[in-house]
């Protein structure tokens, strides 16, 4: 598509449920990543995959949190048995591979409320 | 010290004012910086790329010292449609750390 797609954009869930967060990239862009940004606060890296290679799961703040790509395209974040610290907006970022000067393009976001 | 830092304002300034935003760095490899901006409840979006040799894109100007690892944004002419928050970003090693972003507020 022209841009990176996001859905839903809006989530309230009851803390202890789980959740799935789904991005579709720029067609043609090898590098997905996902970062969450909770209010007042900066962008927090999640994780990041790179075509076939295995993806970086260094920023997944606990084993509640996975995410896969099927395909090269789509990604879904999953966060398992959710806190109320989970609440924030969960950005989707897409690059193609030689980022050089033209840095990311991200969705307008997924904002999950745990209640 | 943190990845990247910035001041996080707010910045109040008037219309038509020159405001400069700075950022430092950690990772003296980095090679790649960038500005983006975030309106209130949106996504970040590019604002710029920043080169070695500094780069201007209209009323905005960006400088990068690699010796002191410190990057700075310059906007001239400050528009009302300036207003929102400037962040640093640095390639780290992969993926892109962004600043906590500095607020800026053009006011009429």
């Amino acid at each position: 598509g022209a841009g990176v797609s996001q859905s839903p954009s809006n989530k309230v869930t009851e803390k202890g449920k789980d959740v799935e967060l789904r991005c579709d990239p720029i067609s043609g862009h090898t590098a997905l990543y996902w970062y969450r940004q909770s209010l007042g606060q900066g962008l927090e890296f999640l994780i990041y995959f790179q075509g076939n290679s295995a993806p970086d799961k260094s920023g997944l703040p606990s084993d509640r949190f996975s995410a896969e790509r099927t395909g090269g395209s789509v990604s879904t974040l999953t966060i398992q048995r959710t806190q109320q610290e989970d609440s924030a907006v969960y950005l989707c970022a897409s690059s193609s591979f030689l980022i050089d000067n033209y840095g990311y393009t991200f969705g307008s976001g997924t904002r999950l409320t745990v209640v | 010290r943190k990845e990247v830092e910035q001041d996080p304002g707010p910045f109040n300034v008037p219309e038509g004012a020159t405001v400069a935003f700075n950022c430092t760095y950690s990772n003296s490899a980095s090679q790649s910086f960038f500005w983006y901006r975030q309106d209130c409840r949106k996504e970040p979006k590019l604002l710029m790329s920043v080169y070695s040799s500094g780069n201007e894109d209209g009323r905005f100007t960006a400088q990068l010292n690699r010796a002191s690892q410190y990057i700075s944004l310059l906007i001239r002419d400050s528009k009302l449609s300036d207003s929102a928050t400037y962040l640093c970003v640095v390639e780290g090693n992969t993926p892109l750390v962004f600043g906590k972003g500095t607020r800026l507020s053009v006011i009429a």
